[in-house]
C-alpha cells in the first residue's frame, strides 16, 4: 500500500498571504492528484501532477492561483496564492496505486485551510 | 463532464440493520469508487469497480453498468461503520485521471 503525508495538517492564514501544502508518499508514483473539499461539498479535482511535465489543471482552476511542483517521484507541492475566505477548504493529495494486483486510489489526511 | 448523484444524502438506521446507499453517474466510466470518510476528513478506499460485485467483509458493492448505476450494502451494521460514504467515477484505467465525486452519503448507525 502507499502511505502519504501532509504538511501542515492545519493553518489559519490572512485574507491575501500564501500557504503551500506539501504532500509526501512513501513509494514512487507518477500520478498525483490534488482535490478541494469546501465546507458541505464534494471534493473537486484541482489539477494532476506528473513529474517531469507540467501540471494539468481542471475547469475552474490556473496555475497563478494554484502552483504545482512536483521536483520527483514521491513529493509535490500545492501553493494556494493571494488566498481569501473562498479559499477556505481541506486540501488532499491523492495517488492511484496497484495493492494486491488492483488498482486503487490512496488520499493524504488533508490539509484543513481557514483563511481570515 | 460526468454527473455523480448519491442517495440518500443522510441515512439514519439501528445496529444490524441491512443498509444500501445508491449512487447514479451519467457519463461512461472506465472505474467506480466507493470510499468512506470519516469525522477529521481522512478517506478511504473501499472499493474500486469496473463490472459485477466485490464482496470485502460485511460490505457489497454491485455495479450495472448499462444502467450507470451502483450500490453499497453493508450488512448487519455497526455503530462503527457510521461516516460518509463517497462515490467517485473516473473515466480512464488503471487511475490514469482523477476521479469525480458525489456529495456523500452521511450514515448514523444507533446502537
Amino acid at each position: 500500500s502507499a502511505v502519504i503525508s501532509q504538511k501542515p495538517s492545519r493553518d489559519i492564514c490572512q485574507r491575501g498571504t500564501s500557504l503551500t501544502i506539501q504532500c509526501q508518499v512513501d513509494s514512487q508514483v507518477t500520478m498525483m492528484f490534488w482535490y478541494r473539499q469546501q465546507p458541505g461539498q464534494s471534493l473537486t479535482l484541482i489539477a494532476t501532477a506528473n513529474q517531469g511535465s507540467e501540471a494539468t489543471y481542471e475547469s475552474g482552476f490556473v496555475i497563478d492561483k494554484f502552483p504545482i511542483s512536483r521536483p520527483n517521484l514521491t513529493f509535490s507541492t500545492l501553493t494556494v496564492s493571494n488566498m481569501s475566505p473562498e479559499d477556505s477548504s481541506i486540501y488532499l493529495c491523492s495517488v492511484p496505486f496497484q495493492w494486491t494486483g488492483e488498482d486503487t486510489q490512496y488520499f493524504g489526511p488533508g490539509t484543513r485551510l481557514t483563511v481570515l | 463532464k460526468n454527473e455523480v448523484e448519491q442517495s440518500p444524502q443522510n441515512l439514519t438506521a439501528q445496529e444490524g440493520e441491512f443498509i444500501t446507499i445508491n449512487c447514479s453517474y451519467s457519463v461512461g466510466i472506465s472505474a467506480l469508487h466507493w470510499l468512506q470518510q470519516h469525522p477529521g476528513g481522512g478517506i478511504v478506499s473501499l472499493f474500486m469497480l469496473s463490472s459485477g460485485k466485490k464482496k470485502h467483509g460485511r460490505l457489497i458493492a454491485t455495479i450495472n453498468i448499462q444502467e450507470k448505476h451502483s450500490s453499497l450494502h453493508i450488512t448487519a451494521s455497526h455503530p462503527r461503520d457510521s461516516a460518509v460514504y463517497i462515490c467517485a467515477v473516473s473515466g480512464r484505467g488503471g487511475g490514469a485521471d482523477g476521479l469525480t465525486f458525489g456529495k456523500g452519503t452521511h450514515l448514523i448507525i444507533q446502537p
